[in-house]
């Protein structure tokens, strides 16, 4: 089965500075991974997903991710941050149900980003 | 977030009540679904539906029985709930397509659930 790991409960980064979220992935065949961002009270919100092609992927709200074979990594970025960015992201990765073919994502544990003023 | 939207927002209930979830997408997706979101968990997937037919149960407990009678509407039927199923409910949304697709879901803002 695909997964993805979030090694990070929580990144603290002052604004103005540039941030990364870490997500790593273990999958069999080629990665279909994406990145999205919860607000307080919130549903998920899609910023930017990974398919094919160039490795370094642009998102909504400015964020990029990079994605990494050689490392299995695909982590996301800012190049400054907000303190608006503060919310809770989780990475995901394409897998199918059994027995099916349908496709589903399977989600990381999350990680909270806190930018400082 | 009116892409797709869930009723109520917030939902207190005793262990003997029957209440419902309504989730509702006005993007013209063919596949809904449901999740449990609970601290400290990753998101669980609940249900699955694919043009109107569930596609996934994933081992989800009886007191839980989901229903869609279209493709833009989803519900979650709730009765003899444990105060251990209290959790934020979200819904979403996709465009399926068959091969090598990739479905982007779309949520709602979920319902906030809290069982006593």
């Amino acid at each position: 089965a695909q997964s993805v790991a979030q090694p990070e409960d929580q990144v603290n980064v002052a604004e103005g500075n540039p941030l990364t979220v870490k997500c790593t992935y273990s999958v069999s065949g080629n990665p279909y991974l994406f990145w999205y961002v919860q607000y307080p009270n919130r549903g998920l919100q899609f910023l930017l997903k990974y398919i094919t092609g160039d490795n370094l992927v642009k998102g909504s709200y400015g964020f990029e991710a990079e994605f990494n074979k050689s490392q299995t990594s695909f982590h996301l970025k800012k190049p400054s941050a907000l303190v608006s960015d503060s919310a809770l992201y989780f990475c995901a990765v394409r897998d199918y149900l059994a027995n099916t073919g349908f496709q589903k994502l399977v989600f990381g544990t999350g990680t909270r980003l806190l930018v400082s003023p | 977030e009116t892409g797709v939207t869930q009723t109520p927002r917030h939902l207190v209930m005793g262990m003997t009540n029957k209440k419902s979830l309504k989730c509702e997408q006005h993007l013209g997706h063919n596949a809904m679904y449901w999740y449990k979101q609970s601290a400290k968990k990753p998101l669980e997937l609940m249900f699955v539906y694919s043009l109107e037919e569930r596609v996934e149960n994933n081992s989800v407990p009886s007191r839980f029985s989901p229903e869609c009678p279209n493709s833009s509407h989803l519900f979650l039927h709730l009765h003899t709930l444990q105060p251990e199923d209290s959790a934020l409910y979200l819904c979403a949304s996709s465009q399926t397509t068959s091969g090598g697709g990739t479905d982007t879901q779309y949520f709602g803002p979920g319902t906030r659930l809290t069982v006593l």
